[in-house]
């Protein structure tokens, strides 16, 4: 069964601190690995990391993908409140020949204090 | 470009009674995907269609869970007879095809079974 396992599940810090968020995985036929921040409603997205691709920015986020330690780390430079989130990341799967589904872990819970 | 589109956003039903869920994805979008979110976890597929018929729906609890996508683009998603531990999120999601592109979600539609 495809795996993949969030860490910290939380986090508090406060505004202008950097913060590292952890994702690993254990699936087959891995296709992709995607960030998603999701506040009270739908999860938006962030990045897609490929083997083509294993490190992607924008502004203050970046994030870097492991295939060797089949890892990726969201970072998240200066938080603001408005970082305040559910931060969701997903492997991309190849089931049954070109079929592509996305796995979760359960997320990490992200609060910027003023 | 609109995004993908779900109603109704609130939903609060007895347990027992059936309740259905609409989706419009963007437009174009070939491969579209239904997942349940539970409080605290990540959103787990529950069925995902290529057009307008199913390539995934393994993890359906096909006994009170039903779902369609008659011409190939809006889906309902249907719970009969509802449970208690049936009360999620019921997110669904868009892609251009199944080879892996970005998946787009709505905004989610919030069931709570009492």
């Amino acid at each position: 069964e495809d795996k993949v396992v969030q860490s910290p599940l939380s986090l508090v810090v406060h505004e202008g601190d950097t913060v590292t968020l952890n994702c690993s995985y254990e699936v087959t036929n891995f296709r992709s690995l995607l960030w998603y921040k999701q506040e009270k409603k739908a999860p938006t997205f962030l990045f897609m990391l490929t083997s083509s691709g294993i490190e992607k920015k924008s502004g203050r986020l970046s994030s870097i993908l492991d295939k060797k330690e089949l890892s990726s780390i969201l970072n998240i430079t200066a938080t603001q409140t408005g970082d305040s989130a559910i931060y969701l990341c997903a492997v991309g799967v190849y089931s049954g020949g070109s079929n592509y589904k996305l796995t979760f872990g359960k997320g990490t819970l992200l609060t910027v204090n003023p | 470009e609109a995004g993908v589109a779900q109603s109704p956003r609130y939903k609060i039903i007895e347990k027992r009674q059936s309740v259905a869920f609409w989706c419009n994805p963007i437009s174009g979008h070939a491969t579209l995907y239904w997942y349940q979110q539970i409080l605290g976890q990540g959103p787990k597929l529950l069925i995902q269609f290529q057009n307008n018929g199913v390539v995934d729906d393994s993890q359906l609890p096909k006994d009170r869970f039903s779902a369609e996508r008659l011409k190939g683009v809006d889906s309902t998603l249907k719970i009969q007879p509802a449970k208690l531990e049936d009360s999620a999120v019921y997110l669904c999601a868009s892609s251009l095809m199944a080879s892996g592109n970005t998946i787009y979600f709505g905004e989610g539609s919030w069931l709570t079974v009492v």
